[in-house]
């Protein structure tokens, strides 16, 4: 069945720094979700990629989805206090989730 | 304001206890999921309803069960039979396989 690895599992990070989380999947995706989940809270919607090949941009945050369409990266730039919180990637599906990238920032 | 209702947000469950989970959306969306979350984990699939008295068992169905009545409806059952429950369960919903929306979840703890 359809995999979704994601990495690192965890990353700290000084605030101003950047952040990656990569997902990997073991089979050719038609689309790939990204969630945000702040600690005790629930998943909540960030974007979907369709394209291959596709980036997209909200902010200080981009996503790419791979040529291949078996990857895709979520890409922070000057990180904040207020990005805390788990990165989930899911696949299509149900939602076929990745185990996430937990993310803390320090001040 | 549209979205997912789940109660309730704590549970505490005996042993050989069956509970049952609620969860509502005002959306309209015709499809709805139930996952389940363990500590430090992503989301596990349990079971899901794309129309109404219809769903399919998801990874993890085994001591779940499920019923579709209604749309706005999808409650779960943590039957006695799931041998280790404690674990946080979301339900969500979407129209067309876009942009899920979750509940706020109910954290289930056998005591």
């Amino acid at each position: 069945g359809q995999q979704v690895m994601q990495i690192p599992q965890y990353q700290h990070v000084q605030e101003g720094e950047d952040f990656t989380t990569y997902c990997n999947s073991s089979t050719t995706l038609s689309n790939i979700q990204w969630y945000k989940q702040r600690p005790g809270g629930h998943p909540v919607f960030l974007i979907q990629l369709v394209k291959s090949g596709e980036v997209k941009k909200q902010k200080r945050l981009t996503f790419q989805f791979g040529e291949a369409k078996k990857n895709s990266s979520l890409h922070i730039t000057a990180t904040q206090t207020t990005d805390v919180g788990t990165y989930f990637c899911a696949g299509p599906r149900q939602l076929t989730f990745g185990s996430g990238t937990q993310l803390t920032v320090l001040p | 304001d549209g979205g997912i209702t789940q109660s309730p947000k704590y549970l505490f469950r005996k042993e050989g206890q069956n509970v049952t989970l609620s969860c509502e959306q005002n959306l309209n969306h015709d499809a709805m999921y139930w996952y389940r979350q363990d500590p430090g984990q992503g989301l596990r699939l349990i079971y899901y309803s794309q129309i109404v008295n219809d769903f399919q068992k998801g990874d993890i169905a085994e001591g779940y069960s499920v019923s579709r009545e209604k749309k706005e409806s999808f409650p779960l059952t943590v039957t006695s039979a799931q041998k280790n429950p404690t674990a946080f369960y979301l339900c969500a919903s979407t129209e067309r396989d876009y942009g899920y929306t979750f509940g706020s979840g109910t954290r289930l703890t056998v005591v």
